[in-house]
């Protein structure tokens, strides 16, 4: 069980609006730590796709946003594309384990 | 453009040392302002990040509790590279292992990944 909770699965319709949870606690996300998010394609190593909770890297779509609420973040992804199917991980601190850890991921399934 | 290329066999039996080098192209192993990192993936225990290797001023290293008795990450400044050494491995280090930079938390850069199976 990861640290990070995320939905296993999320789906949308080209051109929709998915949103993607991550819930953790008082010893991560609860506690200042910063978040982040990577899209994983098949077959290919994880890329950064949003860090410090809303920033995007050079390159990434302004389709893709993220935000913080207490102890969650959360990834939205507007104007759905066949090429966003991917999994998607979040990523931030943990100041009881001393480590970085990452949700389980979700898997997004464009209809 | 940051590069970075791993290097390090796919199968290695119960008991041995799994042994990966990820060489480093388009910055220093020994900059002031990021970390170098291992993080694996497995079906049963998704992203799990190992541990990391960083200068400032010093070398520091930092370990992963579940992996922190077996696990050595050496940097090589003469070939601008690290490396990850992980001692009796069992069938549950079955994994891709993928070598990172970190930066500000985050990995901004990751190796093309190298599958590694335990299995005699």
């Amino acid at each position: 069980q990861s640290v990070l909770t995320q939905p296993p699965s999320v789906s949308g319709a080209p051109g929709q609006r998915v949103t993607i949870s991550c819930t953790g606690s008082s010893s991560n996300i609860g506690a200042g730590y910063n978040v982040h998010w990577y899209q994983q394609l098949p077959a290919t190593a994880p890329k950064l796709l949003m860090y410090a909770y809303s920033n995007r890297p050079s390159g990434v779509p302004d389709r893709f946003s993220g935000s913080k609420s207490g102890t969650s973040a959360s990834l939205a992804i507007t104007g759905l594309q066949a090429e966003d199917e991917a999994d998607y991980y979040c990523h931030s601190y943990d100041s009881s384990l001393n480590a970085w850890v990452f949700g389980g991921g979700t898997k997004l399934t464009v209809l | 453009q940051v590069q970075l290329q791993q290097s390090g066999p796919g199968l290695v039996k119960p008991s041995q040392t799994l042994s990966l080098t990820c060489a480093i192209s388009g910055d220093t192993v020994s900059s002031n302002s990021v970390a170098w990192n291992w993080i694996r993936q497995s079906p049963s225990r998704g992203l799990e990040w190992l541990g990391r290797t960083y200068h400032r001023s010093k070398w520091y290293k930092e370990y992963a509790v579940s992996v922190k008795s077996r696990i050595t990450i050496n940097p090589d400044t003469s070939k601008n590279q690290f490396s990850l050494q992980l001692d009796s491995v069992t069938p549950e280090d079955t994994a891709i292992y993928y070598c990172t930079r970190g930066r500000d938390g985050y990995n901004d850069f990751w190796g093309q990944g190298t599958l590694v199976t335990v299995s005699s």
